[in-house]
């Protein structure tokens, strides 16, 4: 079975630097990844998807992630954090393969901005 | 303008009641997904449906229920059996032969 594991439930970065949030996975098969993100009392947005096309992947907002099949990871990165990225940041990943669409999500990053 | 809604935002019931869960999308979505967000623990799958009339049951079904009698309607009863209830609830949905969820905006219950 796959699973995530986001490393640190709270992240806090000061406006302008550098947003790393990690993300490592566990799959028997080549897996698709994802990261989402969920203001306070709203549903998820995606930000980006990793489906094998290519290792570095862009997303909205700014946002981008790389997948490294070595380090079984898949790191949310931003040059420079403004105070908006202020949300909670799910990891997920899901088995490649048409009639299996479950997600398995990570327990979350909380990302807090410093003025 | 498409997408998931999910009513009521928030609500409240007493111990001991079932309630009903509102989700419906206007994607054209064959699958969707219901799911419990709890703090500190993730989203965790109750139940999914892939087609009308049929659905599985997640990680976390016991105490909950479904309904798949229309494309467009996924509706989750939390039945008095569901030990603890209270708790975020996100309803999402997916093209068939993908991976991408889309997720409504989610409902609050309050069991007191």
């Amino acid at each position: 079975a796959q699973s995530v594991t986001q490393l640190g439930s709270h992240v806090s970065v000061s406006e302008g630097a550098l947003v790393l949030l990690r993300c490592n996975y566990s799959s028997s098969v080549p897996p698709y990844l994802f990261w989402y993100v969920q203001y306070p009392n709203q549903g998820l947005q995606l930000l980006l998807k990793y489906t094998s096309a290519a290792t570095l992947v862009k997303g909205i907002n700014g946002f981008e992630a790389e997948f490294k099949k070595s380090e079984t990871s898949f790191h949310l990165t931003k040059p420079s954090a403004h105070m908006s990225d202020a949300a909670e940041y799910f990891c997920a990943v899901s088995d490649q393969g048409f009639g299996n669409e479950k997600l398995t999500f990570g327990t979350g990053t909380r990302l807090t901005i410093i003025p | 303008d498409g997408g998931i809604t999910q009513s009521p935002k928030y609500l409240f019931r007493k111990e001991g009641q079932n309630v009903t869960l509102s989700c419906e999308q206007n994607l054209n979505h064959d699958a969707m997904y219901w799911y419990r967000q709890d703090p500190g623990q993730g989203l965790r799958l109750i139940y999914y449906s892939q087609i009308v009339n049929d659905f599985q049951k997640g990680d976390i079904a016991e105490g909950y229920s479904v309904s798949r009698e229309k494309k467009e309607s996924f509706p989750l009863t939390v039945t008095s059996a569901q030990k603890n209830p209270t708790a975020f609830y996100l309803c999402a949905s997916s093209i068939l032969g993908t991976d991408t969820q889309y997720f409504g905006p989610g409902t609050r219950l309050t069991v007191l």
